[in-house]
């Protein structure tokens, strides 16, 4: 399958603290995104870095891709109670109009 | 600014009726999109658009049509409801094709289905 698998599933930490959640893919691709979900909400797009990027920076976002290792970060800063959200990635392959989604890591950022 | 509209946000339906779930979106986007997304599955694709006029099977067609009825709206319709399409449809579209660029999403659709 060329869907992406984050890990970990839930994720709990502290206002101020950062967050990292990891991609796993299994075939190439052409560009990897990462999306967040607030409870009860439509997702929304954060970043997209192509498969010829190493690295990508979005105020406290910062994304790393590793096409040899078919994984990718992402990485958020200080993070915030309002940060709390479910977060995916989404690799866009060979297929045109085709983005396949992982099940999402549930970030929880406590006051 | 709209976005993408998806209407209605909830339904309840009985196994065998049918109903359409409507989208539009005002961007100006040539590709739109409809997910189902369940507990612990993520997103699956069920019928994408690349452009008016054309539409494909994604991952989970089967129980469902569709239809691209201009360049705003896309509509999704199941003919007769079973139990295991409870669940909650996303509506996305994108300008361009949905590898290259990023999608935009509409709040969903929650359906259950007794």
């Amino acid at each position: 399958s060329q869907q992406g698998e984050e890990d970990p599933q839930a994720l709990s930490i502290q206002e101020g603290e950062n967050a990292t959640m990891n991609c796993s893919y299994k075939t190439s691709i052409n560009n990897l995104q990462w999306y967040r979900q607030n409870s009860g909400r439509g997702l929304v797009h954060l970043i997209l870095i192509r498969s010829n990027e190493r690295e990508k920076h979005s105020g406290r976002l910062r994304v790393t891709l590793d096409t040899s290792k078919k994984s990718s970060s992402l990485l958020i800063t200080a993070s915030r109670a309002a940060d709390t959200a479910s977060y995916f990635c989404a690799t866009g392959g060979s297929t045109l109009g085709r983005l396949y989604f992982g099940r999402g890591t549930q970030l929880t950022v406590w006051p | 600014n709209a976005g993408v509209t998806q209407t209605p946000k909830f339904q309840v339906l009985k196994t065998g009726q049918s109903m359409t779930l409507q989208c539009a979106q005002d961007m100006n986007h040539n590709s739109m999109y409809w997910y189902r997304q369940d507990p612990g599955m993520g997103l699956r694709l069920i019928y994408y658009s690349a452009s008016e006029g054309t539409t494909d099977k994604g991952e989970v067609p089967n129980g469902y049509n569709v239809s691209r009825l201009n360049k705003r709206e896309f509509s999704l319709r199941l003919e007769s409801a079973a139990p295991s399409q409870t669940s909650v449809y996303f509506c996305a579209s994108s300008d361009g094709a949905g590898m290259n660029q990023p999608q935009h999403f509409g709040d969903g659709t929650r359906l259950s289905i007794l």
